[in-house]
């Protein structure tokens, strides 16, 4: 049972464009979520997080929200740049006092175009 | 500053074998998770030590087992190779499992294949 799910494996932007991938959750406990990017041969890179008390966390070109009520939470990326094409999780947590075993989604390929 | 670093960088493996892979913790982090991710998916956790003690696992059998040494770095051995197990092993480190805010850094992965 996939608690955490992107539901599109791809993403074509063009360069200056919003980019914007979605996240939906099946698990209600769930209290702390973040997204992570992913270059090949490369681990996971923290992007950034959101509390499950705030519907909205901003950091630079990124902002992601997040709505409760519906289990979705949203990365915005404005403007998109060739350098974002990566691939982009999104994962939960249910302990904002241990967030390291956190719950991935499968995954969006995100690619930039000139 | 060190980041997390993983060996080996790739392993093949036939059933039935063992396997240790291996992880360096960034500089300073007292705590190492591992996930499993297979081809398509996202990562899937493992387990996490914290301070040389399992801390939390996660839906895997036994064979799969873990150690954390006393500077912290840390091993992942998995017992009776499936050819399931093929895949990219990532370890991540973190201060103090992680307390909001102190994010988790991820090593470069190792990735198994088992034949």
């Amino acid at each position: 049972d996939q608690q955490v799910k992107q539901n599109s494996p791809s993403l074509s932007v063009q360069e200056g464009r919003i980019s914007i991938l979605n996240c939906d959750y099946t698990n209600s406990m769930f209290d702390y979520f973040l997204w992570y990017k992913k270059y090949p041969a490369e681990g996971p890179t923290f992007l950034i997080s959101i509390s499950s008390i705030k519907d909205k966390n901003e950091d630079g070109r990124f902002t992601v929200f997040l709505n409760k009520s519906a289990k979705h939470l949203s990365l915005h990326i404005v403007p998109s740049q060739p350098g974002d094409s990566a691939v982009y999780f999104c994962a939960a947590s249910g302990n904002t006092y241990n967030t390291d075993k956190l719950i991935f989604g499968t995954g969006t390929r995100l690619q930039v175009f000139p | 500053e060190t980041g997390v670093t993983q060996s080996p960088t790739h392993l093949i493996k036939t059933r039935g074998q063992q396997v240790t892979l291996r992880c360096s913790s960034q500089s300073g982090h007292n705590t190492v998770s591992w996930y499993q991710q297979a081809l398509g998916q996202g990562p899937q956790f493992i387990f996490q030590y914290y301070r040389e003690e399992e801390n939390g696992r996660g839906n895997f059998p036994p064979r799969f087992s873990g150690l954390q040494f006393p500077n912290y770095s840390s091993e992942l051995n998995v017992n009776a190779l499936e050819l399931d197990d093929s895949a990219l092993y990532l370890c991540a480190s973190s201060l103090d499992r992680a307390v909001l805010g102190h994010e988790q850094y991820f090593g470069p992965g190792t990735r198994l294949t088992v034949t």
